[in-house]
């Protein structure tokens, strides 16, 4: 069975500073990971996803994503965090070829201090 | 405007008290699912369907009912609420589940039981 795992549950960055976040992945056959953010008091939005078309995925809001199978890892990075990207972010893993679910990581908090 | 709405926001409910928590969706998606958020948990998810008068079991299915009679509508039922059952519920669509479709999630209800 997919997992994700999420590496801290708190991140806290100066604004202007690099923003990592990190993802690892279980699986057994090739993922779609995905990464969602949810801002307060809101559902949660599509970030970006991999579905094995380039390994370096690019994102809205200047985020993206390295795929790295053979550190099963996902990290999403920014290299200048802004004020407006405080919020929770969540990693999550499909499997292809028929399974009914999307399995999210525990989530990441991120705080940007001015 | 392609949504996915959820009614009430929230709601505030005694032990017992059955209560219904309504998911609909305007893009005539076939996935719907709907998740709880706990802190420290992430989203777990409760029950999904593929599609009208298809629905199974997710992760966290004890206490809750589903129905999908319509492909839009996906109603969440509680019928004997208790506090562990407080939380903050997530529904989602997607065109499909087996390929890398995202989710769209709806804006959240805040359930509280006490």
């Amino acid at each position: 069975a997919q997992s994700v795992t999420q590496l801290g549950s708190h991140v806290s960055v100066s604004e202007g500073a690099l923003v990592l976040l990190r993802c690892n992945y279980s699986s057994s056959v090739p993922p779609y990971l995905f990464w969602y953010v949810q801002y307060p008091n809101q559902g949660l939005q599509l970030l970006l996803k991999y579905t094995s078309a380039a390994t370096l995925v690019k994102g809205i809001n200047g985020f993206e994503a390295e795929f790295k199978k053979s550190e099963t890892s996902f990290h999403l990075t920014k290299p200048s965090a802004h004020m407006s990207d405080a919020a929770e972010y969540f990693c999550a893993v499909s499997v292809r070829g028929g399974s009914e679910k999307l399995v999210f990581g525990k989530g990441t908090k991120l705080t940007v201090n001015p | 405007e392609a949504q996915v709405t959820q009614n009430p926001r929230y709601l505030i409910t005694v032990t017992g008290k059955k209560l219904t928590v309504t998911c609909s969706q305007n893009m005539n998606h076939e996935y719907m699912s709907w998740y709880r958020q706990d802190p420290g948990l992430g989203l777990r998810q409760i029950y999904y369907s593929m599609n009208v008068e298809v629905t199974d079991k997710g992760d966290v299915p004890e206490g809750y009912k589903v129905s999908r009679k319509e492909k839009r509508n996906f109603p969440l039922i509680l019928e004997s609420p208790s506090p562990n059952q407080t939380s903050l519920y997530f529904c989602a669509s997607s065109l499909s589940i087996i390929t890398s479709y995202e989710q769209y999630f709806g804006p959240g209800t805040r359930l509280t039981v006490t």
